[in-house]
């Protein structure tokens, strides 16, 4: 069976700084992987995915992931944090790599704040 | 957000009255979804649909009715609410994204529904 889970629920970093958000997953299968941020009062941006190419994914905003294998792991980093990253950030595994979203299990979210 | 509207935005309920939510699509994605987001939870599939007048129940369907008369527009009806039910609903669709022009998943702002 196909899990997520963000080791963070909350994450505060000061402006410039570096981000690390923690993901880690299970899957039977080989996963596609994604990060989605959400704006309070928005609706869920793909910031980036993963689909078996490349290991090291990079997304908007300056943001990637790397997707590891050994450690069931695949990370969000940003080495700058703006004030506008600030934000809830969502890792989302797929049993399947058509991305249709019968197919997605969300995380239960992780909370960046931005402190200038 | 561009290409899904969601209706209303914000609505305050009584328990036991029928609820509407209407999503509005103008991407012509053939799939769309209802997801409920609650703290701590992430996202959880209510019911999506394959095509016109073809849906299915996801994770969290129970109280919940959907239909699609045509590909545009996703109702989600709540026979009867419950305070149970108070969440931030959130449509989907699936499809060729603007930007990236990969198959992905887009949200809609979400509708906020209380009851009381």
């Amino acid at each position: 069976a196909q899990s997520v889970t963000q080791l963070d629920s909350h994450v505060s970093v000061s402006e410039g700084t570096p981000v690390l958000l923690r993901c880690n997953y299970s899957s039977s299968y080989s996963p596609s992987l994604f990060w989605y941020v959400q704006h309070p009062n928005k609706g869920l941006q793909l910031l980036l995915k993963y689909t078996s190419a490349a290991t090291l994914v990079k997304g908007i905003n300056g943001f990637e992931a790397e997707f590891k294998k050994s450690e069931t792991s695949f990370h969000l980093t940003k080495p700058s944090a703006h004030m506008s990253d600030a934000a809830e950030y969502f890792c989302v595994v797929s049993r399947i790599s058509n991305q249709a979203g019968t197919a997605l299990i969300f995380g239960k979210g992780t909370t960046l704040s931005v402190s200038s | 957000d561009a290409g899904i509207t969601q209706s209303p935005r914000h609505k305050v309920t009584e328990t036991g009255t029928p609820v509407t939510l209407r999503c509005h699509q103008t991407e012509n994605h053939r799939y769309m979804y209802w997801y409920r987001q609650d703290p701590g939870h992430g996202l959880r599939l209510i019911h999506y649909s394959y095509g016109v007048k073809d849906t299915d129940k996801g994770e969290v369907s129970d109280g919940y009715s959907v239909s699609r008369s045509k590909t545009e527009d996703f109702l989600l009806t709540l026979e009867s609410a419950t305070s149970s039910q108070t969440s931030v609903y959130f449509c989907a669709t699936f499809g060729q994204g603007m930007s990236s022009g990969a198959n992905v998943l887009t949200f809609g702002a979400g509708s906020r529904l209380t009851v009381l």
